[in-house]
């Protein structure tokens, strides 16, 4: 079975600050990998994706994840803060042998400082 | 850009009435998805529909629950005999076949009371 942790449910920076959010995943088989974020009463959207090859991938945003296979992390990290970034973001994974039904971690909100 | 829409945004009900929940994906995919979010909780995989049928379904979709594509634009969830604990956001996905990501709609906000 796949599974996502998501460490730290809330995550507070200053703006202009690094962000770095932590996902570590448990897949029996090659994972695809996903960032969405929520912004307030909205749906989610998609930030970026890991499929095959480059394991840096870059999203919207200025966001980008790296797939470590070794440590079966997907962090997302944004070198500088804005106030817009403040949301909720969630990891996630699927498989190829399935319908690609996304498997969510808990979900982190970021908090901006100005 | 095209993207999922979903109607209502706030569907308010009475324990033990049936709703519909409607999702027009967008136009050139052909996987659709049900997935679920009760306040506080992770969001949660409820179904997936390809050419015309269920093609998984979590422990979650039971008997109570069901899908389908009446025509060649809506998807729709139907929950009968409402429950407490069905009041949640619910949110429609789609994606093109062959490809692993989903693009999701704006979610209905269910309230059983």
């Amino acid at each position: 079975a796949q599974s996502v942790t998501q460490l730290g449910s809330h995550v507070s920076v200053s703006e202009g600050a690094l962000v770095l959010l932590r996902c570590n995943y448990s897949s029996s088989v090659p994972p695809y990998l996903f960032w969405y974020v929520q912004y307030p009463n909205q749906g989610l959207q998609l930030l970026l994706k890991y499929t095959t090859g480059a394991t840096l991938v870059k999203g919207i945003n200025g966001f980008e994840a790296e797939f470590k296979k070794s440590e079966t992390s997907f962090h997302l990290t944004k070198p500088s803060a804005h106030m817009s970034d403040a949301a909720e973001y969630f990891c996630a994974v699927t498989r190829m042998d399935s319908s690609y039904k996304l498997i969510f971690g808990s979900g982190t909100r970021l908090l901006v400082r100005p | 850009e095209p993207e999922v829409t979903q109607t209502p945004s706030h569907q308010v009900t009475q324990m033990g009435q049936e709703v519909i929940l409607r999702c027009v994906p967008i136009s050139n995919h052909l996987y659709f998805y049900w997935y679920r979010q009760i306040l506080g909780q992770k969001v949660e995989f409820l179904v997936s529909f390809y050419n015309n049928e269920i093609s998984e379904k979590s422990e979650i979709f039971d008997d109570q629950f069901s899908v389908e594509r009446p025509d060649g634009s809506n998807f729709t969830l139907k929950i009968r005999s409402t429950k407490l604990e069905d009041s949640a956001m619910y949110f429609c996905a789609s994606g093109l076949a062959g490809a692993p990501e989903q693009y999701f709609g704006p979610g209905t906000r269910l309230t059983v009371t």
